[in-house]
């Protein structure tokens, strides 16, 4: 397993485009998370899936952005309608949780940066 | 709210030099703490983290970081760098049940010759 896979690694796109970002996480893993990193910035939290559940999102999910993760495996970041705020780098991570443990970390891919023109 | 605080935005240290970088959290409960590194235009690389136990924690690469409560710091440690270490750095708080992070806005660390 070579960890976790994102695709594309670089997007450019005219405003008002739509694109869709994918990642692939760690096989055996049941958790996958989206974070997005402006520059200078930290990542923060967008979204997050227990297998094929998407359990919460952040408040920095506007309505322009979908995640899906259908089987479980993959996932797919959807941002319509892009804007130039959009531009940024999207971080896919994935971590295993099997209760009753609560501590697990997570291991990240190396991101979509995603620049709108 | 959760918070990270990384109060140094970039520090210069000569190669062979102590480094520490400071991560002060503002958490409710016992944290999961973690130190991330990001070269440019990379992803995330987990140094170390803390759930429990002790509180002086070792990574990979060299580091460490010491977890002190009465401070609220989770402090990154490394006796000697080296020019490779050069990169963003990243300290952040996990909640129980791991649901996300919370990350501090980075210290940039330069080595200089």
């Amino acid at each position: 397993d070579t960890g976790v896979s994102q695709d594309p690694r670089h997007k450019i796109t005219k405003r008002g485009q739509n694109v869709t970002f994918r990642c692939d996480p760690i096989s055996e893993h049941n958790r996958l998370y989206w974070y997005r990193q402006t520059l200078g910035q930290g990542p923060e939290f967008l979204t997050y899936f227990q297998n094929e559940a998407q359990l919460e999102k952040s408040r920095l999910l506007s309505d322009r952005f979908s995640a899906e993760r259908p089987k479980g495996s993959f996932s797919t970041l959807e941002i319509q309608r892009t804007e130039q705020g959009d531009s940024a780098m999207y971080l896919c991570a994935s971590s295993l949780r099997t209760p009753p443990a609560t501590n697990t970390e997570a291991f990240f891919g190396q991101g979509t940066r995603l620049t709108v023109v | 709210a959760q918070s990270v605080t990384q109060p140094d935005i970039h520090i210069t240290v000569s190669e062979g030099a102590s480094l520490e970088l400071r991560c002060n959290y503002s958490y409710g409960a016992t944290p999961y703490l973690f130190w991330y590194v990001q070269s440019p235009g990379q992803g995330l690389q987990l140094l170390l983290k803390y759930f429990s136990g002790d509180t002086l924690v070792q990574g990979i690469k060299g580091f460490e970081a010491e977890f002190k409560r009465s401070q609220s710091s989770f402090n990154l440690r490394k006796p000697s760098v080296h020019w490779s270490d050069a990169a963003e750095y990243f300290c952040a708080v996990g909640y129980p049940g791991f649901q996300k992070l919370v990350f501090g806005t980075g210290t940039r660390l330069l080595v200089s010759p």
